[in-house]
């Protein structure tokens, strides 16, 4: 079983076109992340999670919301998608306390055209 | 804030040559030292990491150890191979948990046969 799954991994939509991105996480860890990869490999967190309750919201467009159901799910929406939306984005979780490290999925590789 | 600098790639190599990426942090407090891998096409996995001074982190021939006088965590191999070609990100996290990687720019090596 895969330990970070999300889906779609790869997503080809218009500008203008809203969509999800789901995660799921098998490990029972109490923190879920959101991060991005832009065309130069750069990674930037774009929100944390604990226990459903939102930890870091780093600046980002509001069109981008995440949506944490239960602690082992956290979904990212994107409403009116634009072409500088196009990048990897992957989400990661993570045990509490200091020093565990940081699972990451597979990535989803968004294309805006 | 937190920051990590690493080597800007790419770097080239032959096979069986040593390898390092230099890698240095500023941090305040302790962080935790992290190395990730991410091959062509594929989510990001961690190789090793320290989590305290004089730490040393090993996996699959990589290592790097915790320079707290120095501000640094190198990565060194010994004899590279072709399947070692992917790009390389050194990354930290003040706490773990919620508090997320800050992460490198990511240092792309090509192994050549």
């Amino acid at each position: 079983d895969t330990a970070v799954s999300q889906t779609p991994k790869y997503l080809v939509t218009q500008m203008g076109n809203d969509k999800s991105i789901k995660c799921e996480q098998n490990l029972g860890h109490d923190t879920m992340y959101w991060y991005k990869q832009d065309s130069k490999k750069f990674l930037k967190i774009m929100f944390s999670y604990n226990n459903k309750e939102l930890i870091i919201n780093e600046t980002v467009p509001n069109r981008f919301s995440p949506k944490s159901p239960d602690k082992a799910h956290l979904n990212l929406h994107i409403n009116s998608l634009e072409l500088g939306d196009s990048a990897v984005y992957f989400c990661a979780s993570a045990p509490r306390g200091s020093g565990n490290t940081i699972y990451f999925g597979e990535g989803s590789w968004l294309t805006v055209v | 804030g937190d920051s990590v600098t690493q080597m800007e790639g790419p770097v080239t190599l032959s096979e069986e040559a040593f390898l390092t990426i230099n890698c240095t942090y500023t941090a305040t407090g302790y962080p935790s030292l992290f190395w990730y891998v991410q091959y062509p096409g594929e989510g990001l996995q961690l190789l090793l990491k320290a989590t305290k001074a004089d730490d040393k982190g090993s996996n699959k021939g990589f290592e790097a150890t915790y320079r707290k006088e120095t501000t640094s965590f190198h990565l060194e191999k010994g004899s590279v191979q072709v399947s070692d070609s992917a790009v390389y990100f050194c990354a930290l996290t003040p706490g773990g948990g919620a508090d997320g990687l800050t992460f490198g720019k990511g240092t792309h090596l090509i192994i050549q046969p």
